[in-house]
């Protein structure tokens, strides 16, 4: 069963940082594109990033771009988001999914994990 | 980047009827070289991930009742929920993968 458990969230002042986790369970993470989504309390949802097996084809939204960096872990079948001078707008639930072999929805997402941004 | 939207905003449904859902992109989805549509749908419920219903624009992945279904082509499309039940009360939102940013749609709340 496949399976992502994401942690690393919590309150956090406006211009701090925060890494998160995706840790992967019941598949071959090495072989599969990983993303992160995220949703604003009450809004809908946002793409944030995708990082592909190789680790060589990273994208970002342009909301993000330059401050957050995702970057993968194949050994310890984990995904990150590194995100730098946050603001008050990046406070929402974070999602880690998985693609589709040769395709990008996802099919798996995890529970998410919650970032506050707020002084 | 491609921009998504949906329409209604919201909807109001008795049980039992029909449902309809949809939503438009700034530009085609449909990707020439392998004749195949990035379009995808979302059921999403409160305090829940994201769960995939629709893939390829018309495609019901494993499990999704048959009560859900997926049309449309180009830049314009649907998803219809026949005959509707009561744990089909959540937002749904199309998502274009297109290309990146990939992109979602503000979401359609469903109301029983």
């Amino acid at each position: 069963e496949v399976q992502l458990v994401e942690s690393g969230g919590g309150l956090v002042q406006p211009g701090g940082s925060l890494r998160l986790s995706c840790a992967a369970s019941g598949f071959t993470f090495s072989t599969y594109w990983m993303h992160w989504v995220r949703q604003a309390p009450g809004k809908g949802l946002e793409w944030v990033s995708r990082l592909n097996n190789d680790s060589d084809i990273l994208d970002y939204a342009d909301s993000v771009k330059g401050r957050f960096t995702i970057s993968r872990d194949n050994a310890k079948n984990t995904v990150y988001l590194q995100m730098t001078a946050l603001r008050v707008e990046d406070t929402g639930v974070y999602y880690c999914a998985r693609a589709v072999p040769g395709g990008s929805f996802l099919p798996y997402w995890g529970q998410g994990t919650l970032v506050t941004v707020s002084s | 980047d491609i921009v998504v939207t949906q329409s209604p905003d919201l909807v109001a449904v008795s049980l039992g009827e029909r449902a309809t859902i949809n939503c438009k992109s700034s530009q085609s989805l449909l990707y020439n070289s392998n004749n195949k549509t990035y379009l995808g749908w979302y059921q999403q419920k409160a305090g829940q991930p994201p769960k995939l219903l629709i893939y390829w624009a018309s495609a019901r992945e494993s499990g999704v009742p048959d009560r859900f279904s997926g049309s449309g082509s180009g830049t314009n499309f649907t998803l219809s929920i026949g005959s509707l039940q009561a744990e089909d009360a959540a937002t749904y939102y199309c998502h274009q993968y297109f290309s990146t940013p990939y992109t979602f749609g503000p979401g359609t709340k469903v109301e029983i």
